[in-house]
């Protein structure tokens, strides 16, 4: 992986169900990894910022996970509320560049009641 | 308190003409970033500041581009000779420091070339 990608792209999910989605990043020269709310006419809002491997960090119903050895990482909502709906950032950053991220291209969810 | 502001928050230029974005990160903060989204694509990088240490420009997409930060305070982010490939949102964000801070962000400027 030289880019960090995301998956899936979108997800519709009904009120109440739990999802989860992917963020995958390249595995070496790992020094943090970003994940950021943002809905739609707001500003991206910071979720979690991860840099340990094997990492779960949470904050309400959402929750994530961080695997640097091989380069991925999980964001988990559970019961999901339509208030949920956004994109979901992850970004990367670089050891040897502690203040560029790379972003991935989101993952669109809507939460249908 | 006072998040991060931006202005303006829209801005129509014509082809050809400069235009100054501005930035005012949250007090305290020392590192400041620009970033900007041209529609259907991902945040892209141009351009981060940390306290007095020489800019990273590497997201820079050509030398129209430039921005200068006043000490640890209001940045601008100068494009002349603006090009329709330059419509975008243009964000700010600052954070207290690098890497392992979380990132707040601006509302965004709308640049829209014509």
């Amino acid at each position: 992986i030289l880019n960090v990608e995301q998956s899936p792209q979108s997800l519709h999910v009904q009120e109440g169900d739990s999802t989860n989605f992917t963020c995958s990043f390249p595995s070496s020269n790992f020094y943090a990894l970003h994940w950021y709310r943002w809905e739609t006419a707001k500003s991206p809002e910071a979720l979690f910022v991860m840099t340990l491997n094997g990492d779960e960090k949470k904050k309400g119903r959402i929750s994530a996970t961080l695997n640097t050895k091989e380069g991925y990482s999980y964001l988990y909502i559970k019961g999901s509320q339509p208030e949920d709906s956004a994109t979901y950032l992850c970004a990367f950053i670089r050891l040897d560049s502690w203040g560029k991220l790379q972003f991935g291209a989101g993952t669109q969810v809507v939460v249908t009641p | 308190g006072a998040g991060v502001s931006q202005s303006p928050s829209n801005k129509v230029t014509e082809k050809g003409k400069d235009v100054e974005l501005r930035c005012d990160p949250i007090s305290g903060h020392t590192a400041l970033y620009w970033y900007r989204q041209r529609l259907g694509q991902g945040l892209e990088f141009l351009i981060y500041f940390q306290g007095n240490s020489a800019p990273d420009k590497s997201g820079l997409p050509s030398d129209r581009f430039s921005a200068e930060r006043t000490g640890e305070s209001v940045s601008t982010l100068t494009i002349q000779r603006t090009q329709q490939e330059d419509s975008a949102v243009y964000l700010c964000a600052s954070s207290y420091g690098l890497g392992s801070d979380e990132q707040y962000f601006g509302p965004g400027t709308r640049l829209t070339v014509t």
